[in-house]
């Protein structure tokens, strides 16, 4: 079992929809989860950070997170084409200083 | 401008030839890292540094040094490259590991293949 675990997709939605993207962790007492895009060809940048369970909004952005059920979530609303790339869920680990990335999945959004 | 930049951007070498990639930061950041990223597997880190002379395996360290001699500058050392090196690597650093200071700013890249 992978540390963190992702469905690689791609999810494919049409222009306007919400995109749910999905990821569980293995580390119980992990305490910091994000969420980085990557466009094709360029490098991961930081979109979301939360730390608390519930919900987290940061404009068509929402994180999810649920400890007790290992699994945090990204929700993107009114997907635009631009928002097509490949999302990164990143946890950090309870001891020591490693950030630990899942696979990634890819977001299609088709206008 | 705020930024980490990795130098070469692209290398083709061979095997057993020793080769550096340089990162740096202007950001005053303390923490530093490097990973690599394959098809599949996702990122994943080789070495991170808390400071100056601080630096600590990450999950794929083996045939990779590095060294963190100025808290600007976190170089990944290949001793002796091998064709499963190949692969690409990104530096990243982030004021630190609190709550708050872990956003992690990626530089551009380097693509790298071992024949």
């Amino acid at each position: 079992q992978k540390e963190v675990e992702q469905n690689s997709g791609p999810l494919s939605v049409p222009e306007g929809a919400i995109a749910s993207l999905n990821c569980t962790y293995s580390d119980r007492g992990s305490q910091s989860f994000f969420w980085y895009r990557q466009y094709s060809g360029k490098s991961p940048e930081l979109i979301m950070s939360i730390y608390s369970n519930g919900d987290k909004e940061d404009g068509r952005f929402t994180a999810q997170l649920n400890k007790a059920s290992q699994y945090v979530s990204l929700l993107i609303r009114d997907s635009q084409p631009s928002d097509s790339a490949t999302y990164l869920c990143a946890v950090r680990r309870e001891y020591g200083n490693k950030l630990v990335f899942g696979a990634g999945t890819i977001l299609r959004v088709k206008s | 401008e705020a930024q980490v930049t990795q130098n070469p951007r692209y290398l083709i070498t061979v095997t057993g030839k020793k080769l550096t990639v340089t990162c740096s930061q202007n950001m005053n950041h303390e923490y530093m890292s490097w990973y690599r990223q394959d098809p599949g597997l996702g990122l994943r880190q080789i070495y991170y540094s808390m400071n100056v002379e601080v630096t600590d395996k990450g999950d794929v360290p083996e045939g990779y040094k590095v060294s963190r001699k100025e808290k600007r500058n976190f170089p990944l050392i290949l001793e002796s490259p091998s064709p499963n090196q190949t692969s690409l690597y990104f530096c990243a650093s982030s004021f630190g590991t609190g709550v708050g200071q872990e956003t992690q700013y990626f530089g551009p890249g380097t693509r790298l293949l071992v024949l």
